[in-house]
């Protein structure tokens, strides 16, 4: 396992328009997270599963942003109707469900909503 | 609710030297993670390094240890002997349990030869 994908990668459309995002975890990991990192800023928490339970959703996350990780295995998020100000990197990251549970980073999904 | 500020946007170093970022955090908990993140230009975010509140030795990792001061709720992390490859951005990060981790602003950090 060479770790967590995110597909795609780069992501150009324009407002006004729904976009998904996947995420694949290392595969034992039980956790997976979604952050959302505009330039020059810290990573900010959008929302956090447990095998398919999705535990707990940050405010940032409108009504506009649905999350799912069906059976437990990869995640999509998804943004409806987007906005100039979706314009970020949404990065995932999985972990096993330990204290000392370090998060793995994939390399995200850069949107740029025109 | 648990903030992490890291005062230094920027910071330079000369190869081979040593460098100190900084990192305060805020919180009620008592028991609680710490961690350094580098996320390198275009590339995944990976850890350097992490301390657990409860341990009063500070960890070290090969070139990298931080200094640890729970009362002052300060975390900071040394980088010796710099090297080019350490050019990056250096996210503090805290986290209580099985929760999430919660961000600083990052440092951008420059390695200049």
């Amino acid at each position: 396992d060479t770790g967590v994908s995110q597909d795609p990668r780069h992501k150009i459309t324009k407002r006004g328009q729904n976009v998904t995002f996947r995420c694949d975890p290392i595969s034992e990991h039980n956790r997976l997270y979604w952050y959302r990192q505009t330039l020059g800023q810290g990573p900010e928490f959008l929302t956090y599963f447990q095998n398919e339970a999705q535990l707990e959703k940050s405010r940032l996350l409108s009504d506009r942003f649905s999350a799912e990780r069906p059976k437990g295995s990869f995640s999509t998020l998804e943004i409806q109707r987007t906005e100039q100000g979706d314009s970020a990197m949404y990065l995932c990251a999985s972990s096993r469900d330990l204290n000392t549970g370090e998060l793995f980073f994939g390399e995200g999904s850069r949107l740029t909503v025109l | 609710a648990q903030t992490v500020t890291q005062s230094q946007p920027e910071m330079s170093v000369q190869e081979a030297e040593t460098v100190t970022l900084s990192c305060t955090y805020d919180t009620s908990e008592s028991d609680y993670y710490l961690f350094w993140y580098k996320q390198p230009p275009s590339r995944q975010m990976i850890l350097v390094i992490r301390q657990e509140a409860y341990k009063q030795q500070n960890a070290t990792e090969n070139r990298f240890s931080v200094n640890f001061q729970k009362a002052a709720k300060s975390f900071s992390l040394k980088i010796s002997d710099s090297q080019l490859g350490d050019a990056a951005m250096y996210f503090c990060a805290y986290r209580r349990g099985r929760n999430k981790l919660v961000f600083g602003a990052g440092t951008i950090l420059r390695v200049k030869s």
